[in-house]
């Protein structure tokens, strides 16, 4: 399968502190999503790499890729209490392949 | 901004009836998704669509499970013969090219007694 996986499944941090998640996946990618997933919502693009992309930045968020690891990281940085949600990877392959997320708590 | 709208929100049906749900997808995208989300599961693919025609299925869409895009502004998910265990929010996604960002709808909770 070449669904995403994630880690921590969980995380719980201070508001102010920086969140960092990983991802990892089994087989070649044409590119890595990142999607957020408030409680009971839908969810929500944040952040797409392309395969030749190692670094990517959108506002407090930076995502990373490594290809030859097989993997990614999310970084939200200066959290917000509205941070707190599921995060997902997604590996692409037209179809979204999600994995089971990690839940953030940010605690103010 | 646009964005992806479903209805209902929220579905309540006897085991064994047919429920129809909806999607408005953006406007101008060509590429059309239908996930579930089993409560406290992941996000699983069920189907997608290109060109008036299925593009891709998973094992989860079997025939019980149709998809149509009945004019040019929705697409909707048939379950003929609803199951217990087809409870589970889905959700519409749209994208205007293959590969590039998902747009999902805010989903429909399926709730089948």
């Amino acid at each position: 399968s070449q669904q995403g996986e994630e880690d921590p499944q969980a995380l719980s941090i201070q508001e102010g502190e920086n969140a960092t998640m990983n991802c990892s996946y089994k087989t070649s990618i044409n590119n890595l999503q990142w999607y957020r997933q408030n409680s009971g919502r839908g969810l929500v693009h944040l952040i797409l790499i392309r395969s030749n992309e190692r670094e990517k930045h959108s506002g407090r968020l930076r995502v990373t890729l490594d290809t030859s690891k097989k993997s990614s990281s999310l970084l939200i940085t200066a959290s917000r209490a509205a941070d707190t949600a599921s995060y997902f990877c997604a590996t692409v392959d037209y179809k979204l392949s999600f994995g089971a997320g990690t839940t953030v708590t940010v605690r103010a | 901004e646009p964005e992806v709208t479903q209805t209902p929100s929220h579905q309540v049906t006897q085991m064994g009836q047919e429920v129809i749900l909806r999607c408005v997808p953006i406007s101008n995208h060509l590429y059309f998704y239908w996930y579930r989300q089993i409560l406290g599961q992941k996000v699983e693919f069920l189907v997608s669509f290109y060109n008036n025609e299925i593009s891709e299925k998973s094992e989860i869409f079997d025939d019980q499970f149709s998809v149509e895009r009945p004019d040019g502004s929705n697409f909707t998910l048939k379950i003929r013969s609803t199951k217990l265990e087809d409870s589970a929010m889905y959700f519409c996604a749209s994208s205007g090219l293959a590969d590039n960002e998902q747009f999902f709808g805010p989903g429909t909770r399926l709730t089948v007694l």
